[in-house]
């Protein structure tokens, strides 16, 4: 049972790059999310799905498009970085919204220059 | 505008001793309080939560406290080992929309 993986663990792009974040979970989990954490904010929501073939945006969604066309893998996709879109990366999943955890992978570092 | 604050970025203590990390907010309509630990290098993991119908919630050596009049939430760690050396995020869900907002979080060191 592997919880939460993410690939690539790093990356770095140059301004104008593309690239896709992978997270798959083997936990049979409906709920999957995309964080990005920074210096001294703590994790902030990218993006959610609440079950294979959803999306929903969060709390800071531009600049990024997601997927979930299976219920363990969601995609985390960046069509033209920015300097601004460096920052660690986390995927999570949970099996329910309210009152309860959430899972989370051990996080992509990733650097635009 | 973040809605939890964690006004402590750093807390040093000795082994042994009590931790004691706070954590606000601003939303009223947080129902569902958790606190998470996380290790350099690695993603963070639930450590404890609390509904806001309590006050208190204890696991072992860790307690969250649940203040809803001053919107204020503590974790007390006891006796704190260096394995509890982390970053602590303190995190709340709003039932309107089910997302979980997160303080900045603590640095915990903890002193041999």
């Amino acid at each position: 049972n592997a919880g939460v993986t993410q690939t690539p663990k790093f990356r770095v792009l140059k301004t104008g790059q593309s690239m896709t974040l992978l997270c798959a979970q083997d936990m049979n989990h409906e709920y999957m999310y995309w964080y990005r954490q920074d210096p001294g904010m703590g994790l902030r929501l990218i993006h959610y799905s609440v079950g294979e073939g959803t999306t929903a945006k969060g709390e800071v969604p531009d600049g990024y498009n997601v997927s979930r066309l299976k219920k363990q893998n969601f995609l985390l996709g960046l069509e033209s970085a920015a300097p601004s879109q460096t920052s660690v990366y986390f995927c999570a999943s949970s099996y329910c919204r309210q009152g309860c955890e959430q899972y989370f992978g051990p996080g992509t570092r990733l650097t635009v220059t | 505008d973040q809605q939890v604050k964690q006004n402590s970025p750093s807390l040093s203590v000795q082994e042994g001793r009590i931790s004691i990390l706070n954590c606000d907010y601003t939303n009223s309509m947080f129902d569902y309080f958790l606190w998470y630990k996380k290790y350099p290098a690695e993603g963070p993991t639930f450590l404890i939560s609390i509904s806001s119908i309590k006050d208190k919630n204890e696991d072992g050596r860790f307690t969250v406290f649940l203040n809803k009049s001053a919107k204020h939430l503590s974790l007390h760690i006891v006796p704190s080992q260096p394995g509890d050396s982390a970053v602590y995020f303190c995190a709340a869900i709003d039932p309107n929309d089910y997302k979980l907002s997160f303080g900045a979080g603590t640095t915990v060191t903890v002193r041999a």
